[in-house]
């Protein structure tokens, strides 16, 4: 039962243009949600999360958007730069879950010079 | 500054063997966590420890146990090391009830069963 889904296995896009990454998530008992970016041979590193009882966060070149009706949400980075190139997981915590995340099966970012 | 080192980053070992996988964290966390990903899968969760001396089942727990007997250190263990476990493993940390701060992870150990 695969509660957090990041549908696209990839993405490419153009340095300076927009990337739009996407997760969609089951369950409605989760109330935070945070994207992280993984590197090869490291390990993740947290970049921005939202609470369920908002509708966008903004850090810098980064924005999450959440449609909690939807149970959608999407990270934007805006413009992008080839160092963003990584993999990205979404990942949700919840009140019945504790303290644990369960994370999404990530988008490889591919930004091109 | 957030310290999560997990004390192997390459290991090859035997099938059958008894393999140890340790994770320290210098941030005073109640919560750590063991995750392995694997190619299309995502980061799957293992085991959790929300204290001392407890633990939790993930989503697969199977082949795997834990050890947490210091608040700062959480171990994981294969018993029987088997192919199937070949995978990078991932150790993290969380303050109780995180909210928007995130886990903070270690550099991950690339594991491989032969």
């Amino acid at each position: 039962d695969q509660q957090v889904k990041q549908n696209s296995p990839s993405l490419s896009v153009q340095e300076g243009r927009i990337s739009i990454l996407n997760c969609d998530y089951t369950n409605s008992m989760f109330d935070y949600f945070l994207w992280y970016k993984k590197y090869p041979a490291e390990g993740p590193t947290f970049l921005i999360s939202i609470s369920s009882i908002k509708d966008k966060n903004e850090d810098g070149r980064f924005t999450v958007f959440l449609n909690k009706s939807a149970k959608h949400l999407s990270l934007h980075i805006v413009p992008s730069q080839p160092g963003d190139s990584a993999v990205y997981f979404c990942a949700a915590s919840g009140e019945t879950s504790g303290s644990r995340l369960t994370f999404g099966e990530g988008t490889q970012l591919t930004v091109n010079p | 500054d957030v310290k999560v080192t997990q004390s192997s980053r390459y290991l090859v070992k035997r099938t059958g063997e008894k393999v140890f996988l340790e994770c320290v964290q210098d941030m005073d966390h109640e919560n750590m966590f063991w995750y392995r990903q694997d190619p299309g899968l995502g980061l799957r969760l293992i085991y959790f420890s929300y204290d001392v001396k407890m633990k939790e089942k993930g989503d697969i727990p199977e082949g795997y146990s834990v050890s947490r007997e210091k608040k700062e250190r959480f171990s994981l263990i294969l018993e029987s090391a088997s192919t199937n476990q070949t995978s990078m493993y991932l150790c993290a940390s969380r303050i109780l009830r995180g909210g928007d701060i995130g886990a903070f992870f270690g550099q991950g150990t690339r594991l491989t069963v032969v």
